[in-house]
């Protein structure tokens, strides 16, 4: 079975800049979530997403950072313009309920130059 | 959700036991302990998670105390491929809202 899988696995940046990260979710999950993890600390969560539905959005900068999940399946993060603080580990990871295991992405690291 | 803490690290001899704490004091009663491990580089993975009875799987074990305070994940034979960054995170029944904390570096050593 395929985990989940995101791309790319590295970026580097201007700092104004857009960035997309996209991820695919492992197959019949319909929970799909959002992390930003720094350096040396536990990853937070960004966004949830119950299919199409973003259910919990509250840690999300919207000023800056969007996310979509067209057909409750791949979802991408954006951020527009990028800041030199967004450099981090951007990772997915999805579940097949909110109530059962969250499966990983190896992550996006972001470098904002 | 109940804050955990843990120790930030550990060692552990390859071959051994290693028995890794949480104290979680706050945690109410529908709230379950879960933990994640995340080796360098990778995406955190889940290892096994408890209500209030003692729980094992294929990965490891999860002792939790009768007043669920605290618990300790046991993994039985550590290996080298052990070494990694362990969360112990208290949640209620649903895993969507878990929140991450530094968690304890395990080091495993030959």
């Amino acid at each position: 079975e395929a985990g989940v899988v995101q791309s790319p696995r590295y970026k580097i940046i201007e700092k104004k800049q857009p960035v997309a990260f996209w991820c695919n979710p492992i197959s019949g999950h319909n929970t799909l979530y959002w992390y930003l993890q720094n350096l040396g600390q536990g990853p937070e969560l960004l966004i949830r997403y119950e299919n199409e539905e973003a259910v919990d959005d509250s840690q999300l900068p919207k000023d800056r950072f969007s996310a979509e999940r067209l057909k409750g399946v791949d979802s991408t993060l954006k951020i527009q313009p990028a800041e030199l603080g967004d450099s981090a580990v951007y990772l997915c990871a999805s579940s097949f309920t909110s109530f059962h295991e969250q499966f990983f992405g190896p992550g996006t690291r972001l470098t904002v130059l | 959700d109940a804050k955990t803490t843990q120790p930030p690290s550990m060692d552990c001899a390859e071959g051994r036991a290693a028995n890794l704490p949480c104290n979680h004091s706050t945690i109410s009663g529908n709230e379950y302990v879960y933990w994640y491990r995340q080796i360098h580089s990778q995406g955190p993975q889940y290892i096994i998670h408890g209500l209030k009875n003692n729980e094992t799987n294929e990965m490891a074990s999860l002792i939790i105390t009768e007043d669920r305070k605290s618990s300790t994940l046991i993994l039985p034979h550590a290996t080298l491929r052990d070494t990694a960054v362990y969360y112990c995170i208290v949640s209620g029944g649903s895993q969507g809202n878990l929140i991450f904390g530094k968690g304890t570096k395990l080091s495993v050593k030959p």
